[in-house]
């Protein structure tokens, strides 16, 4: 069965300190997806990255940055110098290839609340 | 902005009621997928549509149902409700010209009391 794993339920820095979230997931399925999602106090759900199975490149987009390691089953995702408009929930998440046409349903962790306190 | 949207964005309703959310994807997304987000169930997949038909199928109730119209929006019908469904649902669309991303909608908030 596929899984995802957030081990870290709530985080707390100060502002301009760096904090890498974790994400750990289980899937037999060779082909998948794996994203990030952030969610304000707003609510919705904002897409961050998207990273295939075949693709073990770290990407680094502005302050964030994402560690794929297909050896350990991870795809951490780190902000630099952490400002509180960091301030969210992010979830992690995996999805199996389905074909050109679609993929498939989205199996998230439980989330990481990131407190930045100025 | 998603370019996906929901209505209404919150609805309160009492135990036993029958609600309809609705959601319209992006323009030219085929794909509509909706979620559960509870405190104690985080947020589950409940049900996905591709160009009017169900493609796939979560841990959705037999309370529930959905469908996906030929204009392609999509309404999730919520039926004999319980305090227990109260949370919040997300719509998300998704298209292969947009590397089949998931992007969601604002959500909306279900209040059963």
């Amino acid at each position: 069965a596929q899984k995802v794993t957030q081990a870290q339920t709530e985080i707390s820095v100060v502002e301009k300190e760096d904090v890498t979230l974790d994400c750990v997931y289980e899937t037999r399925d060779t082909t998948y997806y794996l994203f990030w999602y952030k969610q304000p106090p707003s609510g919705e759900l904002v897409f961050l990255i998207r990273r295939n199975s075949f693709d073990e490149q770290n990407e680094i987009s502005g302050r964030y940055s994402w560690n794929f390691q297909k050896s350990t089953s991870s795809f951490n995702f780190t902000i630099t110098a952490s400002q509180v408009v960091d301030s969210a929930v992010y979830f992690c998440a995996l999805s199996e290839f389905r074909g050109s046409s679609n993929t498939g349903k989205l199996i998230f962790g439980q989330g990481t609340t990131l407190q930045v306190k100025p | 902005d998603s370019g996906v949207t929901q209505t209404p964005k919150h609805l309160i309703t009492a135990t036993g009621q029958r609600v309809t959310l609705r959601c319209s994807p992006r323009s030219g997304d085929l794909s509509v997928y909706w979620y559960q987000q509870s405190l104690d169930q985080g947020l589950q997949f409940l049900i996905q549509y591709y160009n009017g038909e169900e493609r796939a199928k979560g841990n959705i109730l037999e309370r529930f149902s959905a469908q996906q119209f030929p204009d392609l929006h999509s309404e999730l019908n919520l039926s004999s409700l319980e305090l227990g469904d109260s949370a919040l649902y997300f719509c998300a669309s998704s298209s292969p010209v947009a590397k089949n991303i998931q992007y969601f909608g604002a959500g909306t908030r279900l209040s059963v009391l």
